[in-house]
Formats: C-alpha cells, sequence, structure tokens
C-alpha cells in the first residue's frame, strides 16, 4: 500500500522564521511528487517534482526531491502571514493504466504569527 | 484557467436524508475524483471516475455513490446521511497523466 508521511503535522512560527516541511514517502512506480497550499479554499499547486536533485523555486518557496531517501522537503523562507495553511504533499504512481491516482499526505499546518 | 465548481460551500442536513453533491469542471478533463478532508487525516480518495459513465472505488467509499453521466460533472451521493459523514468534501478533475485541479469544496454537517 502506497504511504505518505508528512512532518511536523503543525508548525507554528513568527514572520520573518524560515521553515522546513518534510514530505516522505513509500510508493512502488514513482512517478511524481507533489506540494499544495490549502487555506480556507480549494488546494492550489505549488510544484511537481520528478526528478532528484532538481530545486523548483517561486518565490520564497523552494523544494528538492531525493529519491535516494524517498523523501522531499518544502522551504518557505521570510514567513509572512499569509503563508499561513496547510500544506499537502502528494506522490502519484505510475499505475498499470496510465492514470495517476495519487496518495496524499495528512498535511502539515503552518500558522505564523506577526 | 481551469474551473471546477462544486454547488455548495456550506450544507446542513439529517440524518438519513439523502444528499447530492455536485461537481462541474469546464475544461474537457477525461478524470474525476471525489475526497473527504478531514483534521489529521489528510485527503482521503471516496470514488474517481476515468471516463463518462466509469467509476472506481477510492479507500473509502462505503456510504458512497457516484454518477457521472455527462464528462463535465460527478456527482457524490450520501444515500442516508450519517453524523460521521460530517467533513469537507473536495472534488478534483484532472486530464489523463496529469496533475488535478481541486474544487473550493463543500462543509456537509450532519445532524
Amino acid at each position: 500500500e502506497d504511504k505518505v508521511v508528512q512532518s511536523p503535522l503543525s508548525l507554528v512560527v513568527h514572520e520573518g522564521d524560515t521553515v522546513t516541511l518534510n514530505c516522505s514517502y513509500e510508493v512502488t512506480n514513482f512517478r511524481s511528487l507533489l506540494w499544495y497550499k490549502q487555506e480556507k479554499k480549494a488546494p492550489t499547486f505549488l510544484f511537481m517534482l520528478t526528478s532528484s536533485g532538481i530545486e523548483k523555486k517561486s518565490g520564497r518557496l523552494s523544494s528538492i526531491l531525493d529519491k535516494k531517501e524517498l523523501s522531499s522537503i518544502l522551504n518557505i523562507t521570510a514567513t509572512q502571514t499569509g503563508d499561513s495553511a496547510i500544506y499537502l504533499c502528494a506522490v502519484e504512481p505510475l499505475s498499470a493504466g496510465g492514470s495517476y491516482i495519487p496518495t496524499f499526505g495528512r498535511g502539515t499546518s503552518l500558522i505564523v504569527h506577526p | 484557467d481551469v474551473k471546477v465548481t462544486q454547488s455548495s460551500r456550506y450544507l446542513v442536513k439529517r440524518t438519513g436524508e439523502k444528499v447530492f453533491l455536485e461537481c462541474v469542471q469546464d475544461m474537457d478533463h477525461e478524470n474525476m475524483f471525489w475526497y473527504r478532508q478531514d483534521p489529521g487525516l489528510g485527503l482521503r480518495l471516496i470514488y474517481f471516475s476515468y471516463d463518462v459513465k466509469m467509476k472506481e472505488k477510492g479507500d473509502i467509499p462505503e456510504g458512497y455513490s457516484v454518477s457521472r453521466e455527462k464528462k463535465e460533472r460527478f456527482s457524490l451521493i450520501l444515500e442516508s446521511a450519517s453524523t460521521n459523514q460530517t467533513s469537507m468534501y473536495l472534488c478534483a478533475s484532472s486530464p489523463p497523466r496529469r496533475r488535478q485541479y481541486f474544487g473550493p469544496g463543500t462543509r456537509l454537517t450532519v445532524t
């Protein structure tokens, strides 16, 4: 059974802090790992990672995949109150039919205090 | 821009009622999904569909059914709502072999 574990489950920081969120996985036929940000609405897509060691970056957010360690990290530098959200990690296997059914982790709840 | 809409943002129903949650996507995606999200449990897949009239059970299908009569619309049905089905329900769609796009969610309360 595919498994995705995120840590920590919750995190409280102050504005300006840097945070690192972790995602580890066990999945057969790995295809990709995705990060989403969820405020009080639909999860919004952040990154898709398929290759090990290549950092993806968007503003203050960055993410990298380590296929050897079966894990990924999401970094947020100089956090702002608007970064407060649940961060979801999902892993997509490549199924025999060619369709990708992702397995989600439980999420990390980040609260950024002013 | 892909748009996935859900019929209600908030819904309150009584135990035993039949509940319909509707999801519509406007990008001609083949795949559609229904998840429920509970605190500390993440997103759990209820059902998904690869095509019109096709459906597959996810991890927690008990107590739910689905209908996909048209490509753009995927309905989740609670035949007889129970209090343990109080949750946030998220719909998603995707083209084949591409990432998902999520709707805004329906927060269902069953009293």
